[in-house]
């Protein structure tokens, strides 16, 4: 069964240094997510993505956030200059269709993320 | 802002118990609501979805849920619990009227006891 992935299941890193979590969505979806999850509270939206370029996002993603989908497997997020609070589970996610979609996003295991 | 709150960090329940996991909406626009589950080390999948139609609706795995808008609430039950169910639970509501994407809330873990 066809499945998100993302890598690095976890990464540790200094506060400062830019940190890139990768991504491949399912090969046949076009519309491209990010969510967060800091211990203990909401899943919050990042960003959606198609197309190439960003569609939506939320007041959370800021200039320190950037997506890309470099080629044609991979989406990543970058974060340019970690803070402590930058410290969650990050999960991608890729859905077939995009505003038209009902709700199925395919998600991905998560990489958490932990800032020191 | 659309905002789903789910009640209950923690719910425990025996094994062929039923299981009600409650999930209150708030919600400007005609809310579209969602359960997400995620098993252990796997990604969050879809349970099931209300989009305005049936207001009960079934899910996967024996699962449902009702949407009842004089309560603003969409809670997921199932008749009798498995071992298997042990999971986190996830609610959520769509964004804004013009967009799908799903809010979620905090979510429920469900533990299930022998």
């Amino acid at each position: 069964e066809p499945e998100v992935t993302q890598t690095p299941s976890h990464q540790v890193t200094q506060m400062g240094q830019e940190v890139i979590l990768r991504c491949v969505p399912i090969s046949n979806h076009l519309y491209f997510y990010w969510y967060r999850q800091i211990l203990g509270q909401k899943v919050e939206f990042l960003v959606s993505f198609y197309n190439n370029e960003i569609s939506e996002k939320s007041e959370i993603f800021d200039d320190q956030f950037s997506v890309e989908r470099p080629d044609g497997s991979n989406f990543t997020l970058k974060i340019r200059s970690t803070k402590l609070e930058d410290s969650a589970m990050y999960f991608c996610a890729s859905s077939e269709r995009g505003t038209m979609n009902t709700g199925e996003l395919f998600f991905g295991e998560g990489s958490r993320l932990t800032v020191l | 802002a659309q905002s789903v709150t789910q009640l209950g960090s923690h719910v425990s329940v025996s094994e062929g118990a039923l299981v009600l996991l409650r999930c209150n909406y708030s919600s400007s626009v005609p809310p579209y609501l969602f359960w997400y589950v995620q098993y252990p080390n796997q990604g969050l999948q879809l349970l099931l979805k209300y989009t305005s139609a049936a207001t009960l609706v079934k899910g996967i795995n024996g699962f449902e849920a009702e949407f009842k808008k004089s309560e603003t609430s969409f809670h997921l039950t199932k008749p009798s619990a498995h071992m298997s169910d042990a999971a986190e639970y996830f609610c959520a509501v769509r964004r804004s009227g013009g967009s799908y994407i799903p809010t979620f809330g905090r979510g429920t873990s469900l533990i299930v006891h022998p």
